[in-house]
């Protein structure tokens, strides 16, 4: 059964600052990954998807890398801004087209 | 413009009552599907439809009926409301199969009492 991990649960820093979130999953056979940003009381908004036979994609001042043999991914942000602050969430695409999402990252960007 | 789009977004009802919500996606999409969000925030998928057609349905109770009239609307109706159906409930959309990326409406928030 397909697990998904992100570390850290929470993260406090100051604007500016670059930064990078991290996501692990157990089950490497996957279609995707994608990386979505979750605004309180509000629904998801996907950032990035990168296709499994990808290293990494980029979008702005975001990054996300994919190391599909080691079920690892990391979402980079640069020079974080206070409308950065939100609930980052990494999910995978299983093969039967199912999204496994981890619990989330909170990350507040401090002005 | 609204891409995904779900009424009610707010609901509070009693146990045992019988209710639905309502999802309806503008982007032409094949794809759409209902989730749930527990008070641990853990997104967790309960079906998806493609092209009006379920192709995944997950241990769900079967209190739980997924409705797809058309391919744009995909309305969830939850009979014998339990206190633990409370959660944010978000439909999304994807165009193709299910291997691009989805877009999510904006939630609707179930409170049984």
């Amino acid at each position: 059964k397909q697990e998904v991990t992100q570390i850290p649960a929470a993260l406090s820093v100051p604007e500016g600052e670059n930064l990078v979130l991290n996501c692990s999953f157990t089950d490497s056979a996957i279609y995707n990954l994608q990386w979505f940003r979750q605004d309180p009381g509000k629904g998801l908004t996907s950032l990035l998807l990168i296709q499994s036979s990808q290293r990494e994609q980029t979008s702005g001042r975001l990054n996300a890398s994919l190391d599909k043999s080691s079920g690892r991914s990391t979402l980079y942000i640069a020079a974080s801004q206070p409308g950065d602050s939100a609930t980052y969430l990494c999910a995978v695409l299983e093969y039967g087209n199912k999204l496994v999402f981890g619990a989330g990252t909170i990350l507040r960007v401090k002005s | 413009d609204t891409a995904v789009s779900q009424t009610p977004k707010y609901l509070v009802t009693q146990m045992g009552n019988d209710k639905s919500i309502k999802c309806e996606q503008n982007l032409g999409h094949d794809t759409m599907y209902w989730y749930k969000q527990d008070s641990k925030k853990f997104l967790k998928i309960m079906f998806s439809y493609n092209n009006k057609e379920l192709i995944i349905n997950e241990t769900v109770p079967n209190r739980f009926s997924p409705k797809s009239p058309d391919k744009a609307h995909l309305n969830l109706h939850i009979n014998s409301l339990e206190l633990g159906d409370s959660a944010v409930y978000f439909c999304a959309s994807s165009q193709g199969t299910g291997k691009e990326t989805q877009y999510f409406g904006p939630g609707t928030r179930l409170l049984v009492l």
